[in-house]
């Protein structure tokens, strides 16, 4: 029944693989995000997908690939994994762009070593 | 450019005091501030938001108020027990180009019995 839900919880991987994190959602929304949130808990976002098609790409690094098959699904696919990108991913839906909170998953702590 | 300044970053208070947690933002056209408290290791969770026509809203302990004019949003939250202690983000919406949300920086609360 979880809302928002995205796996794998947490991800172990070396530098240099390619790693991808699946995110689904059955609140009916339109609108899907990646998030990212570092060590000191900030909270940055990272794309956000409307209807399937991407509205926001916030400078992120081209290794970071999202892909929205339908609108209840945005998966994000990482190439050539770096230590700095060690965080929780979190990914979140919204109903609409304007004015709607976000609901968020559970988050995957990814760790590159 | 687009900003949310949040402080305190780290708040201690005795169970049963009041907690205000204040935020600044840059964009004079955002309409919409959601707060989200996260516990620990778990997801961002909406516990309160206000809309730019309202000046405040509260749901039982906690209250939101927000000051158009100088870009102010406060959190509120009185009678404080020790299951608020967690990390509290504000957020405001941005409406440049595509719309989305920029979350401040979190101020972790304490509560202490």
């Amino acid at each position: 029944d979880t809302a928002v839900s995205q796996t794998p919880k947490y991800l172990v991987t070396q530098m240099g693989n390619d790693k991808s994190i699946k995110c689904e959602q059955n609140l009916g929304h339109d609108t899907m995000y990646w998030y990212k949130q570092d060590s000191k808990k900030f909270l940055k976002i990272m794309f956000s997908y409307n209807n399937k098609e991407l509205i926001i790409n916030e400078t992120v690094p081209n290794r970071f690939s999202p892909k929205s098959p339908d609108k209840a699904h945005l998966n994000l696919h990482i190439n050539s994994l770096e230590l700095g990108d060690s965080a929780v991913y979190f990914c979140a839906s919204s109903q609409g762009a304007k004015d709607s909170p976000l609901h968020f998953g559970n988050g995957t702590r990814l760790t590159v070593t | 450019g687009e900003n949310v300044e949040q402080h305190p970053s780290t708040l201690s208070v005795q169970e049963g005091d009041s907690a205000v947690i204040k935020c600044t933002y840059s964009d004079s056209a955002s309409n919409y501030f959601p707060w989200y408290k996260q516990e620990l290791g778990k997801r961002p969770q909406l516990i309160i938001d206000i809309r730019s026509n309202v000046g405040e809203k509260k749901d039982q302990r906690i209250a939101v108020t927000l000051n158009k004019t100088a870009k102010h949003f406060s959190l509120h939250i009185t009678e404080t027990q020790p299951e608020d202690s967690a990390v509290y983000f504000c957020a405001a919406s941005i409406t440049s180009g595509t719309y989305k949300y920029i979350f401040g920086t979190g101020t972790r609360l304490k509560v202490l019995a």
